[in-house]
């Protein structure tokens, strides 16, 4: 199976500072020839949002200092300019074609 | 925008059968193109994909090996829904359980419609 490492397990940023979230598979994670990893944030008491797929494509209505990049089996969320309602628990995850879905365990986000 | 809303005990006794349903609006779950799905979620095994249910001509369903054996997911194209049925629980299915919807490849299969979730203990 497929593991998806993420790192850190949790980190404190200040507002309007850079977020950076890791993510690590224990093997390619190519899909028809694209990366394909999403990231999804979760607040407390709510489902998880996808903002990312394919590894770069941002959602509709997901603000543009949400980024993703990444090749291969190391991806990576950016948030560009941290704001207060950016807190929570971010996942990346991984579809392969088994068919199975894996999560990453989550990387929390709080503010220095 | 199509929405999920779930239905279902918070309580279940061990060895008894989870029962949970999700009810889609603003799609169907006869589409050609997406999947139905059930994920659970708890400390101690994180975001965890149990199983789908999706129609292509015929209906087909996949499942995860960590269940296979004690699920069933089964529409129902008069109500639109879609429901979860996990056997022989124990304590360890405890965990918030959600509905997802798999649009298809536009997302690379990611799921981007998710019912609220509901919260199963697994107790007597």
């Amino acid at each position: 199976d497929i593991v998806m490492t993420q790192s850190p397990d949790s980190l404190a940023v200040s507002l309007g500072e850079r977020a950076t979230i890791n993510c690590k598979s224990s093997q390619s994670v190519l899909y028809n020839s694209r990366n394909n990893i999403a990231w999804y944030q979760q607040k407390p008491r709510q489902p998880p949002k996808l903002l990312i797929s394919w590894a770069v494509t941002r959602e509709s209505g997901v603000p543009d200092r949400f980024s993703g990049s990444g090749s291969g089996t190391d991806f990576t969320l950016t948030i560009s300019s941290l704001q207060a309602d950016d807190v929570a628990v971010y996942y990346c995850q991984y579809f392969y074609s088994s068919p199975s879905w894996t999560f990453g365990q989550g990387t929390k986000v709080e503010i220095k | 925008q199509p929405q999920l809303q779930q239905s279902g005990p918070g309580l279940v006794k061990p060895s008894q059968t989870l029962s949970l349903t999700c009810a889609i609006s603003g799609d169907s779950v006869s589409s050609a193109i997406a999947s139905w799905n059930w994920i659970r979620q708890s400390p101690s095994r994180g975001l965890e994909w149990l199983g789908r249910t999706y129609y292509r001509s015929m209906w087909h369903n996949d499942y995860a090996l960590s269940v296979r054996g004690r699920i069933t997911i089964n529409p129902d194209t008069s109500k639109n829904e879609f429901s979860l049925h996990l056997s022989s629980v124990t304590p360890e299915d405890t965990a918030v359980y959600y509905c997802g919807r798999d649009p298809g490849t536009t997302t690379g299969h990611a799921f981007d419609i998710w019912g609220q979730g509901t919260m199963v203990t697994v107790s007597s």
